[in-house]
């Protein structure tokens, strides 16, 4: 099946540090990825629709600046979560559709999630 | 505002036998509803897809019942075995939310051996 390898795993940083987090679809293109964020126990929250070759579409109440996306190309989208505090630590996941598949209501294909500590 | 509703509480069942999860939504009409697995630490996986024009779908031993009058889905794992064992999250999409997934807080399942 569809792959999608996001990376790193786990990261650890200093506050006020900015971390990349990338997301690739190893065996489609997707011009559309989507960034959730999930605390303990808690449903997957998406933060953003990350659109190849424009610019991202923010969820209400997160802030743009704060985590920076970009899709520069069919396979590739990045998060950048800049200036981290200990209160951004979470599980950052990605997903994607297969651009070729047929209609929008088809399965979504998840990375392995990154677990962001700040200290 | 919408919301979705999975049963907080974790649900520990005897090996073989038949396990049953609930997803219920208010405020909001889903083209369609998704099931997925998700492990410790790991990225959710689709399990199935159901339409809101379709009853019940299946797939080895899962089923999927869509009710679009009580806005509710059940997802049934039969024979399950201890490798069942994972949260699984229901997800609704479609008309207004377009391509964007909404998702459930999830069900844990303990399957015991």
């Amino acid at each position: 099946g569809a792959v999608v390898s996001q990376h790193p795993s786990r990261v650890i940083c200093k506050s006020g540090t900015s971390v990349k987090i990338e997301c690739r679809s190893l065996d489609f293109q997707a011009t559309t990825m989507f960034w959730y964020r999930q605390f303990p126990k808690k449903s997957l929250m998406l933060m953003a629709t990350s659109n190849e070759g424009s610019k991202a579409t923010y969820e209400q109440g997160v802030e743009k600046d704060k985590f920076l996306i970009n899709h520069a190309s069919l396979t590739l989208s990045t998060l950048t979560v800049t200036s981290a505090h200990p209160e951004d630590s979470s599980f950052y996941i990605c997903s994607a559709r297969d651009s070729a598949a047929r209609g929008v209501n088809t399965e979504a294909f998840f990375g392995q999630g990154t677990r962001l500590t700040v200290v | 505002s919408q919301k979705i509703e999975q049963n907080s509480e974790a649900l520990n069942i005897q090996e073989g036998k038949t396990a049953t999860l609930t997803c219920n939504y208010t405020n909001y009409s889903p083209a369609y509803l998704q099931w997925y697995r998700q492990d410790p630490g790991r990225g959710p996986v689709f399990l199935l897809l159901i339409r809101e024009n379709e009853k019940e779908k299946r797939k080895e031993r899962l089923k999927v019942t869509f009710d679009t009058t009580l806005k509710q889905s059940l997802f049934h794992i039969t024979a399950s075995q201890p490798a069942d064992s994972a949260t699984y999250l229901c997800a609704l999409g479609g008309r207004e939310y377009g391509n964007k997934l909404v998702f459930g807080a999830g069900t844990i399942l303990r399957v015991k051996s």
